[in-house]
């Protein structure tokens, strides 16, 4: 993979729901990979920065997990609130200084 | 204080025009960064500034010009724009450079070049 690929594009879960989505990212050369919550009308807000194979890290109902070593993580949301919706980007660390995102997953959570 | 304000928020101007994009921190960050995003593509790094010194232009035209007047501060020169420039520019920075930190984007400014 040279890109940073995500998967769903996008994603309609009913509310409660629990749902999770892809970012894979080159793994020869990695660094870091960053997660970021984007609101429409708002900036993007960061969620979580991940560096060693095997990280997990969780904020609320929100988790996320990292394979370095096959190039992927992985972002849970769980009990999916109306509030949740939004564009999650992935952005993959491959070089010094600069961060590649991708193109998002798009989240809408119906009430 | 951890916010990142852009001003202006909308800014529309014609091919001909000079204009300025202004982006602030005050969280003590010395990475700042600008990114250009288009309708439904991620955003896309255009400058990084380290430590108040470019430390990567994205190949970017000439018609954009960085600057950074000191650590608290970014601004984007504009001069001669074509229509496909208009985006949504984001600006948005770092604790330090290098991709290891979290970045605190800005709200943006959505310019239209007419």
């Amino acid at each position: 993979i040279l890109n940073v690929e995500q998967s769903p594009q996008s994603l309609h879960v009913q509310e409660g729901d629990s749902t999770n989505f892809t970012c894979s990212f080159p793994s020869s050369n990695f660094y870091a990979l960053h997660w970021y919550r984007w609101e429409t009308a708002k900036s993007p807000e960061a969620l979580f920065v991940m560096t060693l194979n095997g990280d997990e890290k969780k904020k609320g109902r929100i988790s996320a997990t990292l394979n370095t070593k096959e190039g992927y993580s992985y972002l849970y949301i769980k009990g999916s609130q109306p509030e949740d919706s939004a564009t999650y980007l992935c952005a993959s660390k491959t070089s010094y200084d600069k961060v590649i995102f991708g193109p998002g997953t798009s989240l809408s959570v119906i009430p | 204080d951890t916010e990142v304000t852009q001003t202006p928020k909308h800014l529309v101007m014609g091919m001909t025009n000079k204009k300025s994009l202004k982006c602030e921190q005050h969280m003590g960050h010395r990475a700042m960064y600008w990114y250009k995003q288009k309708a439904k593509k991620p955003p896309e790094l255009m400058f990084v500034y380290s430590y108040e010194k470019l430390s990567i232009n994205e190949s970017v035209p000439s018609r954009f010009s960085p600057e950074c007047p000191n650590s608290s501060l970014l601004n984007l020169h504009l001069h001669a724009l074509q229509p496909e420039d208009s985006a949504l520019y984001l600006c948005a920075s770092s604790q330090e450079s290098g991709g290891f930190y979290e970045q605190y984007f800005g709200p943006g400014t959505r310019l239209t070049v007419t």
